[in-house]
């Protein structure tokens, strides 16, 4: 079936340090893949998408780019900020049901001062 | 913007109980879910509506029902509430069929029920 493994955290970095979250996903066809961010005490909410193989999608500083041949769609940013800690869920859209996400178990990032 | 309300923040009910969650969404959406999220496994999708009066069973079902009886209220039930049961509770909401894929798979969430049973 399809799912989703994003690295386990929490990770932890410096103002202005460099950021990825490893996320891979299994797969039937096409799906299209999502990161959604969690602010402490508050829900999800999309932060980007990529619906097909070599795109890239970009909000708020953050990229992540949908490959194909490694299964992968990893988050990067290149200079964090404390705002930034938060829950990273990277998910899939189920290819046999248009209504659901397969989430992945989270990522908690850290940014100190 | 898309508003998704859920009607506690934090709930704490007694073995056997029967819990109502409430969720409430301003933006006419067709599609509503409700999920659980437990620390190193995600989210999981327990119950989801797609019209109102239609529901469909998620991964983990087993323990809950669901009720959506107006199409901007769907309603979380634990009918027997279990110290297993003890969660964050997710409430979200997408656009319908008639739109294109790119829109319906993009789900707004409210921002969580803490249920503690003890």
């Amino acid at each position: 079936g399809n799912s989703v493994t994003q690295m386990e955290g929490p990770v932890t970095l410096s103002e202005e340090a460099f950021l990825t979250i490893n996320c891979t996903y299994t797969a039937t066809g096409y799906p299209s893949l999502f990161w959604y961010v969690q602010y402490p005490g508050e829900g999800l909410q999309l932060l980007l998408k990529a619906t097909k193989a070599d795109d890239k999608g970009s909000n708020k500083g953050f990229e992540a780019t949908y490959r194909k041949e490694t299964t992968s769609f990893h988050l990067e940013k290149g200079s964090v900020q404390v705002s930034d800690s938060a829950v990273y869920f990277c998910a899939l859209s189920d290819m046999d049901s248009s209504y659901k996400l397969i989430f992945g178990s989270g990522t908690r990032l850290l940014v100190r001062p | 913007d898309v508003k998704v309300t859920q009607s506690s923040r934090y709930l704490v009910k007694r073995t056997g109980e029967k819990v109502f969650l409430e969720c409430v969404q301003d933006m006419d959406h067709e599609n509503m879910f409700w999920y659980r999220q437990d620390p190193g496994l995600g989210l999981r999708l327990i119950y989801f509506s797609y019209d109102v009066k239609m529901k469909e069973k998620g991964d983990i079902p087993e323990g809950y029902s669901v009720s959506r009886e107006k199409k901007e209220r769907f309603s979380l039930i634990l009918e027997s509430a279990s110290t297993n049961q003890t969660s964050m509770y997710l409430c979200a909401s997408s656009r319908g069929g008639t739109y294109r894929l790119e829109i319906r798979e993009i789900q707004y969430f409210g921002a969580g029920t803490r249920l503690s049973v003890l």
